[in-house]
Formats: C-alpha cells, structure tokens, sequence
C-alpha cells in the first residue's frame, strides 16, 4: 500500500506565474484535500474532492482551482501567483467525503513566489 | 465559522515528564477531534482520532479526550522522550467537509 505523494517537493516562482501542483491519493482512497500552511500556521483547508467533483471550500478567492482524475490523483492549479502564496501546500487523501475520516497527509510541496 | 486554538503555542519540557496540550473549538458540530503531529518542513502524521460520540481515545503513550460541550480537547503525553517534539495540531472537520486546524503546540522535550 502506497502513501500520499506529492510532486514537485519545492518550487520557485515569480509574481504573476502560474502553477500547478500534484497529489496522488493513498491506494483504494477517492477523496482529496488541499491545504496551505504559511509559515508558523496552521493548515488553511482549500477545497476538497471527492469522485472528481469539487465537495466543498475554503475562503479561497477563484484563481485557486483544482481537478481530481478518475485514478483519484489530484491537481491544484493556482493562477496569477502574489508573494502571499508563498506557504507549504499540503493534500491529504481519505475514503470518503463526509469529514469523518481520518485524513492522510503527503509531505507537502513548498512554493516560494518571488 | 470554526475557529481552533491551542495553548500553549510552545512547551518545553524535560524527558521522562507528562503533558497535556490543549484545544479549544467554538463550534460543537463536529463530527470528531483529530490530532496531528508535524515535524519542520513535513507532512502531517495522524495520531489521534475521537468521534463526537467518545469521550477518550488511546495510542500507546497517547491520550486524547473530547468534551464538545465546553469545545475542549486535550492530547496526554506520558513519559515524554526526545522523539516526541514536534508540532502537534489538532484539527476538527465540521459537517460542511472543512477541515479547521489550530495554529499548533511546538513541544520540545529536553534530553
């Protein structure tokens, strides 16, 4: 049984950039979250998917969009990057949508925008 | 809104010592309480997860009550060693899938 991944494990970025992140969700696991964490915070929940529809979200404005693919694995897309973006960003994967399961974190990927 | 605190924000104590962190929550529709260790720069490792209809849950040293009344719940370490500091979060998903996370204990324990 595989762990979440996430991919790459660090970025660098200009303002204005776009980009996109990748999680692979644990084996037999249909849901996903993302998450940001600034530095000394804690995780700020983005948005969530659950069988590739969106299942809720966070106090994100538009220009942070995802997808989930029909193997669960998951996409956060930011555009237009500010320097505020700057944070970890973490997915983690469960088995079902309700919030009653234990979630199941990958190691981040850490985006520094300059 | 949710809002999760935790106190104290950091704690150092010396080995072989138990400890209590805690977590407070405004909202009781929860559907459970979990708690989270983070070691710097990494992901989140699950510890610790209490449905909304227990009081208690128990891993090895481990220790985590719920009171949703009062919106509490505290992570009991005993015998602390070096391997336990870490940042430990707790985090409760309320019924509209978000997950709210305090802003985490940095515990250290001294050799």
């Amino acid at each position: 049984e595989t762990g979440v991944t996430q991919s790459p494990t660090h970025l660098i970025k200009t303002r204005g950039q776009q980009v996109t992140l990748r999680c692979s969700s644990q084996s037999g696991h249909n849901t996903v979250s993302w998450y940001q964490q600034a530095l000394g915070q804690g995780p700020q929940f983005i948005f969530q998917y659950y069988r590739e529809e969106e299942n809720g979200r966070g106090n994100f404005p538009p220009r942070f969009s995802g997808l989930q693919f029909p193997n669960y694995s998951s996409e956060l897309n930011v555009n237009a990057l500010e320097l505020d973006d700057s944070a970890l960003y973490l997915c983690a994967s469960s088995l079902g949508g309700s919030g009653a399961e234990t979630q199941y974190f990958g190691p981040g990927t850490r985006l520094l925008v300059l | 809104k949710q809002e999760v605190t935790q106190i104290p924000a950091a704690l150092s104590v010396p080995e072989g010592e138990n400890l209590v962190l805690n977590c407070s929550f405004t909202d009781s529709a929860i559907y459970n309480l979990q708690w989270f260790r983070q070691d710097p720069g990494k992901g989140l490792t699950s510890l610790l997860l209490i449905q909304s209809s227990q009081r208690e849950q128990t891993s090895g040293r481990l220790n985590a009550s719920l009171d949703k009344s009062s919106g509490r719940s505290t992570l009991y370490i005993a015998a602390s060693q070096p391997g336990d500091s870490a940042t430990y979060l707790c985090a409760a998903p309320n019924t509209g899938n978000q997950f709210y996370f305090g802003t985490g204990t940095s515990l250290t324990v001294i050799p």
